[in-house]
């Protein structure tokens, strides 16, 4: 069966740089794409970007470009998400979801249980 | 960016009610849609794809139809572990937007 497991919580200050990982396993980890999605508190769920597993290519939601970096390493089947330069409204759960398309449409089919970053002074 | 207006914001029912959750996208999006239940402290899981097709392992009473910019989420008889918040999701282009979520309550 397929899992994402994620990186344990982090606390940072503001400023500072937090990565967190994700490491799949139930299928081949270069054949999907790798999304990452984050959760305020109480708060909706907002779309960050993705990268391909097998090139490294990625595609940043504006709003975090220049702040977030995404990688994956594929000896260790691993992808991980870096942001930067901190802000307290960044404090959120950070999500890994495995994106799944077939011929007529594409969705996140599979997600991590989360990592909570908090940031805070 | 594709916006993403679902309706209502939280919706109060009894177990076996019929609930019905809209979604409207700022552009047209065939039927790149997909919708999403998240229970508090939990990940999203996957329930709707392509607008209608259920995700497997989904029970039959939630359905999904629509296409182009409206769109429709239906719990057919409300079930005790239906109560939880519910997304949509555009996936027809980059950056993927959600809608704002709409929160099934105990009546």
């Amino acid at each position: 069966q397929v899992q994402l497991v994620q990186s344990g919580a982090e606390v940072r200050k503001p400023g500072a740089s937090v990565k967190v990982s994700c490491k799949p396993s139930g299928y081949t980890f270069t054949d999907y794409y790798m999304h990452w999605v984050r959760q305020a508190p109480g708060q909706g769920l907002e779309w960050m970007g993705w990268i391909n597993p097998k090139s490294g290519g990625t595609n940043y939601a504006q709003k975090f470009q220049g702040r977030v970096t995404m990688t994956s390493d594929t000896s260790i089947s691993t992808a991980y998400m870096e942001l930067s330069r901190l802000r307290f409204d960044d404090t959120a759960v950070y999500y890994c979801a495995r994106w799944y398309c077939s011929s007529t449409s594409c969705s996140e089919d599979y997600w991590g249980l989360g990592t909570l970053v908090t940031v805070s002074s | 960016d594709i916006q993403m207006t679902q309706s209502p914001s939280s919706v109060s029912a009894s177990v076996g009610d019929r609930v019905t959750i809209t979604c409207r996208a700022s552009q047209f999006i065939s039927s790149w849609l997909a919708w999403y239940q998240q229970k508090p402290g939990k990940a999203p899981k996957l329930l709707i794809y392509a607008a209608s097709s259920l995700q497997s392992g989904v029970p039959s009473r939630f359905s999904g139809s629509g296409s182009g910019t409206d769109f429709t989420l239906t719990i057919s008889s409300l079930q005790p572990d239906d109560f939880a918040t519910y997304y949509c999701q555009q996936a027809h282009s980059f950056p993927l937007t959600f809608g704002g979520g709409t929160k099934v309550e105990i009546k």
